[in-house]
């Protein structure tokens, strides 16, 4: 069926590293691909997006991977910050009017 | 802009009653969502609305109802609430519809029905 997980449920970094988040997705006919991320007590907030056409998309410190052959998505980090540490969200649109989100993982930066 | 606002932040409810989470958005936005967050999990789609006029259920719509008479308002109706329906609710708008495009979220509603 159509699915978006994640393989790590807690990710912890030491400020300054980089990092990087995984996301699975089962669904081939996917085009779109967003990443958000969601600090306690607040509403997701959009990070990154890349479209089906695309392997790999640039922002400011952040990069998303996409690699349509094992169907995996990532999102890079660049010299994370305490400012990071959040919940990221990755979210497929699978062709119906919607986003499928994955169930998160937990970015922490250790000082 | 104030962007995405929803009202109220929290809310106690008991089962049975019922209740209309306001979501409002002044970005002139088509496309507006409910969504519900459940701790440890990521958002499931309640309902979604393309446009005034126009509305359609998403992943998980049972027990609650929406409606979009204008281009601003989408508010959510928990027609008899359960505690399955405890969750953080989150409404979020977008330009385009489709799920394109950067989606603005609420800072959403913590509901716990007792």
């Amino acid at each position: 069926g159509e699915s978006v997980g994640l393989h790590l449920p807690t990710l912890s970094v030491q400020e300054g590293d980089n990092s990087i988040i995984n996301c699975a997705y089962s669904n081939s006919a996917s085009d779109y691909f967003i990443w958000y991320k969601q600090e306690s007590g607040k509403g997701p907030q959009f990070i990154i997006d890349i479209r089906s056409n695309m392997d790999k998309r640039q922002g400011q410190r952040v990069t998303v991977l996409l690699n349509k052959t094992v169907k995996h998505l990532s999102l890079q980090i660049a010299a994370t910050q305490p400012g990071d540490s959040a919940v990221y969200f990755c979210a497929e649109n699978t062709g119906r009017r919607a986003l499928t989100f994955g169930s998160g993982t937990r970015l922490q930066v250790q000082p | 802009n104030a962007g995405v606002t929803q009202t109220p932040k929290f809310q106690v409810l008991k089962t049975g009653q019922s209740m209309t989470l306001q979501c409002a958005q002044d970005m002139n936005h088509e496309y507006m969502s409910w969504y519900r967050q459940d701790p440890g999990m990521g958002l499931r789609l309640i309902h979604y609305s393309v446009g005034a006029g126009i509305t359609d259920q998403g992943e998980v719509p049972n027990g609650y109802n929406v409606s979009r008479s204008t281009t601003e308002d989408f508010p959510l109706r928990l027609l008899s609430a359960a505690p399955s329906q405890t969750s953080v609710y989150f409404c979020a708008s977008s330009r385009t519809s489709g799920g394109w495009g950067e989606q603005y979220f609420g800072p959403g509603t913590r509901l716990t029905v007792t």
